[in-house]
């Protein structure tokens, strides 16, 4: 079974801090996707990517950036956290398959908090 | 742009009821159509998908028609159970790039 990995369940942090959420994926997807999801909102793509060192913006990256060093592992950051940040964090990853409906894998996600 | 509209929640239904969740779906091309299920304190996971029109998914009960003319991918089970209760996700994915587009959700309520 793809196994995704959000490295905290839970997190709090202050208002301006750097943030770093990580996710890895253990079944060498090309794919990896950064999600936050709000009530009434649902899911909104931050931010992925299709390779190691590779990124693309999604629908929301304002305040967000990203790091893709290592293939299994991606790596969300807020540059200077802000209380309308607070929200649930979902990393996914998928196979490569344009034209294939490779289904995403989601991790259990990270619910933050900024104070 | 491409989106998907799903009925809003919550639903709530006695054991053994039957379900419906309506999904309807804007989209340039002829995408690949999914449903998602999250259970409580966890993240989504895939319920089913169609790739073509007319496709059935199917998985634990549930079942999704992919229906071109009328653009919808409706969920249906016919004996809801208490372990059913989760939020539902409706999504489409272009054949042109793998990303996913997700409809809002609809949390459903299954009561014993």
């Amino acid at each position: 079974d793809v196994k995704v990995t959000q490295s905290s369940r839970y997190l709090v942090k202050r208002t301006g801090e750097k943030v770093f959420l990580e996710c890895v994926q253990d079944m060498d997807h090309e794919n990896m996707f950064w999600y936050r999801q709000d009530p009434g909102l649902g899911l909104r793509l931050i931010y992925f990517s299709y390779d190691v060192k590779m990124k693309e913006k999604g629908d929301i990256p304002e305040g967000y950036s990203v790091s893709r060093e290592k293939k299994e592992r991606f790596s969300l950051i807020l540059e200077s956290a802000s209380t309308n940040q607070t929200s649930m964090y979902l990393c996914a990853s998928s196979s490569l398959g344009v034209g294939l409906n490779q289904p995403q894998h989601f991790g259990d996600g990270t619910r933050l908090s900024i104070l | 742009g491409d989106s998907v509209t799903q009925m809003e929640g919550p639903v709530t239904l006695s054991e053994e009821a039957f379900l419906t969740i309506n999904c309807t779906y804007t989209a340039t091309g002829y995408p690949s159509l999914f449903w998602y299920v999250q259970y409580p304190g966890e993240g989504l996971q895939l319920l089913l998908k169609a790739t073509k029109a007319d496709d059935k998914g199917s998985n634990k009960g549930f079942e999704a028609t992919y229906r071109k003319e009328t653009t919808s991918f409706h969920l249906e089970k016919g004996s809801v159970q208490v372990s059913d209760s989760a939020v539902y996700f409706c999504a489409l994915s272009e054949n042109r790039d793998d990303k996913i587009i997700f409809g809002k959700g609809t949390r459903l309520h299954i009561l014993p």
